[in-house]
């Protein structure tokens, strides 16, 4: 598509329930970034794909965290047992192999509320 | 590892003035420097970027920022805002040959009033 895709764009979910936020990057990009962004706060590296190699894990917060990419199609990163803490815009970025001309690509992002 | 830190996290302006945005880093390694904007309910939009070469950078929308090495900063600048220009403002630092690994500022709330 023209741009990164996210979905849904909003979710409202129970304490304790399990929810999966979608990214749909741009075609050809090879890498994918998950962030979160807190009420107030700046971008939160969660985790980044690059193409079929091992992903880098390093920011997501806790093992309820997890996320997946198969080749260089859509993401889906998964939260289970939600928290309180957990509430936050979830953003998506990608951009093309030649990244470190910063062309990184985000999307509209999720809102995510833990009720 | 590198950090951003955004001095301020609201500016109110009015229209036609000028605007500043102050953006520090930190880092032990040559760095690459961003600044994004993110209007109400969007994605973010990169407005611009330092690489290398010219420390003056010119982006969209009007926007220019300077890399300053010796003060490591990369301020953010508009000679006159408009009101379309109200949006959350933010830094970002990647560091060279690491670049899956960027760090944003907690950004900076323009308000251009009236």
């Amino acid at each position: 598509g023209a741009g990164v895709s996210q979905s849904p764009s909003n979710k409202v979910t129970e304490k304790g329930k399990d929810v999966e936020l979608r990214c749909d990057p741009i075609s050809g990009h090879t890498a994918l970034y998950w962030y979160r962004q807190r009420l107030g706060q700046g971008l939160e590296f969660l985790i980044y794909f690059q193409g079929n190699s091992a992903p880098d894990k390093s920011g997501l917060p806790s093992d309820r965290f997890s996320a997946e990419r198969t080749g260089e199609s859509v993401s889906t990163l998964t939260i289970q047992r939600t928290q309180q803490e957990d509430s936050a815009v979830y953003l998506c970025a990608s951009s093309p192999p030649d990244r470190s001309r910063g062309g990184y690509t985000f999307g509209s992002g999720t809102r995510l509320t833990v009720v | 590892a590198q950090s951003v830190t955004q001095l301020d996290s609201q500016v109110p302006v009015f229209e036609e003035a000028p605007v500043e945005l102050r953006c520090n880093y930190s880092s032990s390694v040559s760095v690459y420097l961003f600044w994004y904007v993110q209007y109400p309910n969007q994605g973010l939009q990169l407005l611009l970027k330092y690489l290398s070469g010219s420390t003056l950078v010119k982006g969209i929308n009007g926007f220019e920022a300077e890399f300053n090495k010796s003060q490591t900063s990369f301020h953010l600048r508009k000679p006159s805002v408009h009101i379309s220009d109200t949006a959350e403002y933010f830094c970002a630092v990647t560091e060279v040959g690491n670049n899956n690994d960027m760090r944003f500022g907690a950004g900076t709330r323009l308000t251009v009033k009236p």
